[in-house]
């Protein structure tokens, strides 16, 4: 069975700092990864997606994740924070034929002023 | 383009109703599927379809039902609700043409919060 550990369910940084949201993902075949990102009281939207082409990933908003399959991870990174990145953040994982997505349970961000 | 309309928004039920929430997309895409959304629990797939009549279960399929008999509709059905299922729904589509489907990206609705009393 596929599936994706998000550590802190909570993270805090200041406006300016860097952000390190971390998912580490479980798979007997290499997987596809996502990051999605909800912004409050709205759907989920894609940030950014891995698909083997390339082991760094760049999204939308300055984010982006490295894939290390010796480590497993797949974290997602902005070098500076801003105030419109406070929202949930999930990763999500699925196999070739993409009929069932596995989210973690989610990384709220909070970013101070 | 509307994307993927999710029906209600907001809605109460007591313990024993039923209902459906509502679920359309006019991309033309040949996935959808159904999500719950709880705390601490992030999101659970419920039930997908790959196609006009074809469905299957997810991860948390008991206590809903689900058809497909269009390509653009997948409502979802609650038969006799129980508080267990209070939460926010999401509905996903995304095609599912091609040799790596799995790269396909979801496409999310705004979401239904559904409160059983």
């Amino acid at each position: 069975a596929q599936s994706v550990t998000q550590l802190g369910s909570h993270v805090s940084v200041s406006e300016g700092a860097l952000v390190l949201l971390r998912c580490n993902y479980s798979s007997s075949v290499p997987p596809y990864l996502f990051w999605y990102v909800q912004y409050p009281n709205q759907g989920l939207q894609l940030l950014l997606k891995y698909t083997s082409a390339a082991t760094l990933v760049k999204g939308i908003n300055g984010f982006e994740a490295e894939f290390k399959k010796s480590e497993t991870s797949f974290h997602l990174t902005k070098p500076s924070a801003h105030m419109s990145d406070a929202a949930e953040y999930f990763c999500a994982v699925t196999k070739n034929t993409g009929n069932q997505f596995y989210f973690g349970t989610g990384t709220s961000l909070t970013v101070i002023p | 383009n509307a994307g993927v309309t999710q029906t209600p928004k907001f809605q109460v039920l007591k313990t024993g109703q039923s209902m459906t929430l509502q679920c359309a997309q006019d991309m033309n895409h040949e996935y959808m599927s159904w999500y719950r959304q709880d705390p601490g629990m992030g999101l659970r797939l419920i039930h997908y379809s790959v196609g006009a009549g074809i469905t299957d279960q997810g991860e948390v399929p008991n206590g809903y039902n689900v058809s497909r008999s269009t390509t653009e509709d997948f409502p979802l059905r609650l038969l006799s609700a129980a508080p267990s299922q209070t939460s926010v729904y999401f509905c996903a589509s995304s095609t599912v043409t091609g040799p790596s489907t799995g790269a396909n990206v979801l496409t999310f609705g705004a979401g239904s919060r559904l409160t059983v009393l």
